[in-house]
């Protein structure tokens, strides 16, 4: 089965960009990820579907300063004119015929 | 505006079962794929448990396996989760979320405290 691995943590100043990577397993660099946001307290929320040529899909009412791309087996979540707001926790998921699987997380922190 | 709205949870024994349900309204359920997601209080998600849009086939986390029954009633937009045998690791907030090639939804949570 797919495994996603995203680092801890993430800071960066308000205003500023965050490139958030999820990289997939060997074997699993072609399956499409999905980017879920999750703010303190709150229940996750859908950002994008991303495969690795093309971001699609994007939840409704997401800013246009979300935006996803991929590199073979990494897929990013970069965040431009970053906000207050936009300090959560972020996840990526994959799946395959009978099994989903989610990222460790992204803490990203708006200095 | 779509919603999926996320009860039965509580306290419970361990050893003992609570059967959760999700209201789901603002989208055509039956032709969605669902599946519930748990968060242990301060960890990340843990995927436990998918159902197709039929209602067949459906899959689950080995460590819920033989405990843990998802089902879906297409006349009532609901989703449930039927919990038996619980464990003090069961101990969650429990999501139910749609899943599909297009955008994905999800609920507000239910918290599942399994202690004695």
């Amino acid at each position: 089965q797919p495994v996603l691995t995203q680092s801890s943590s993430a800071s960066a100043s308000l205003g500023s960009s965050v490139k958030l990577t999820c990289t997939l397993s060997s074997g699993h660099k072609n399956y499409v990820i999905a980017w879920h946001q999750q703010r303190p307290g709150m229940a996750p929320r859908y950002l994008m579907k991303l495969d690795d040529t093309v971001t699609y899909n994007k939840g409704s009412g997401v800013p246009d300063r979300f935006s996803g791309s991929s590199s073979g087996a990494d897929r990013y979540l970069t965040i431009s004119n970053l906000q207050s707001e936009d300090e959560a926790d972020y996840y990526c998921e994959t799946w395959d015929i009978d099994t989903w699987v989610f990222g460790g997380g992204t803490k990203v922190t708006v200095l | 505006e779509v919603q999926l709205v996320e009860s039965g949870g509580g306290l419970a024994q361990p050893g003992g079962s609570l059967r959760l349900s999700c209201v789901i309204s603002g989208l055509s359920f039956r032709t969605y794929e669902m599946k519930w997601v748990r968060q242990t209080p301060g960890k990340g998600l843990e995927w436990i448990s998918y159902i197709s849009a039929t209602g067949s086939p459906s899959y689950y986390v080995d460590s819920v396996k033989g405990r843990f029954t998802i089902s879906r009633d297409t006349a009532k937009n609901s989703l449930y989760l039927q919990m038996n045998s619980l464990r003090d690791e069961d101990t969650a907030i429990y999501y139910c979320a749609s899943h599909s090639m297009v955008e994905d939804y999800w609920g507000q949570g239910t918290l599942v405290t399994v202690s004695s």
